[in-house]
């Protein structure tokens, strides 16, 4: 069974602070997503990382592909409210099919 | 675009009664999830539909489960009869076929089984 695990599961943070979620599995992904869902919706892509090693970068999130394409890690820096959500990260499988991750609920204090 | 639409967004039913779940995709995306999400298992996936035919319902718990798309702007999920344990989050989504295409997600349908 393929699995992904996240880790923390859960995080709480001052405003301003920076902060790393890690995505981990054993299995070899073609391609790996970022999600992040808030309450009552469902979730939205923030990036796609296709080659091992990888570095994309969106405002404030960086986000990284490891070199044997099995992990992955979304970096934060100077976190906001805005970011409080539910990051979810998620492995294709095929061309269709993606497993997702257990989910890290991060949570931003002003 | 409006988006992917779900309806309804909350549903109260008894133990086993028929529900159905409807979901409207983006105009001109091709494929269709259905999914689920709950907190003991995250979001897993149900069922892949492509140009409206099914290919690959490997993730439907069991036979009380049934999914539909008789054309390309409408699909149902149906779970006939009902359990406690088929409370949760179900999601639609839709995308573009094609590898690593963005996949646009419904504001899903809470289901409570009672």
């Amino acid at each position: 069974t393929q699995l992904l695990e996240q880790s923390p599961q859960f995080l709480s943070i001052q405003e301003g602070e920076n902060l790393t979620v890690y995505c981990n599995s054993s299995s070899v992904f073609s391609s790996l997503q970022w999600y992040r869902q808030e309450p009552g919706e469902g979730p939205v892509l923030l990036v796609t990382v296709v080659t091992g090693g990888e570095v994309k970068k969106l405002k404030r999130l960086t986000f990284q592909f490891g070199d044997a394409r099995k992990d992955s890690s979304l970096h934060i820096t100077a976190a906001q409210p805005g970011d409080t959500g539910l990051y979810l990260c998620a492995g294709a499988i095929g061309t269709y099919k993606y497993i997702f991750g257990t989910g890290t609920r991060l949570k931003v204090l002003a | 675009d409006a988006g992917v639409i779900q309806s309804p967004r909350h549903e109260v039913t008894e133990m086993g009664q028929e529900v159905t779940l409807r979901c409207k995709p983006i105009s001109g995306h091709n494929s269709l999830f259905w999914y689920r999400q709950t907190m003991m298992r995250g979001l897993e996936l149900l069922i892949y539909f492509n140009n409206n035919v099914p290919i690959d319902d490997s993730g439907m718990p069991e036979d009380r489960f049934s999914a539909k798309m008789p054309n390309a702007s409408f699909s149902t999920l149906k779970i006939q009869p009902s359990e406690p344990r088929d409370s949760a989050v179900y999601f639609c989504a839709s995308k573009v076929t094609g590898v690593n295409t963005e996949a646009f997600f419904g504001q899903g349908t809470r289901l409570t089984v009672v």
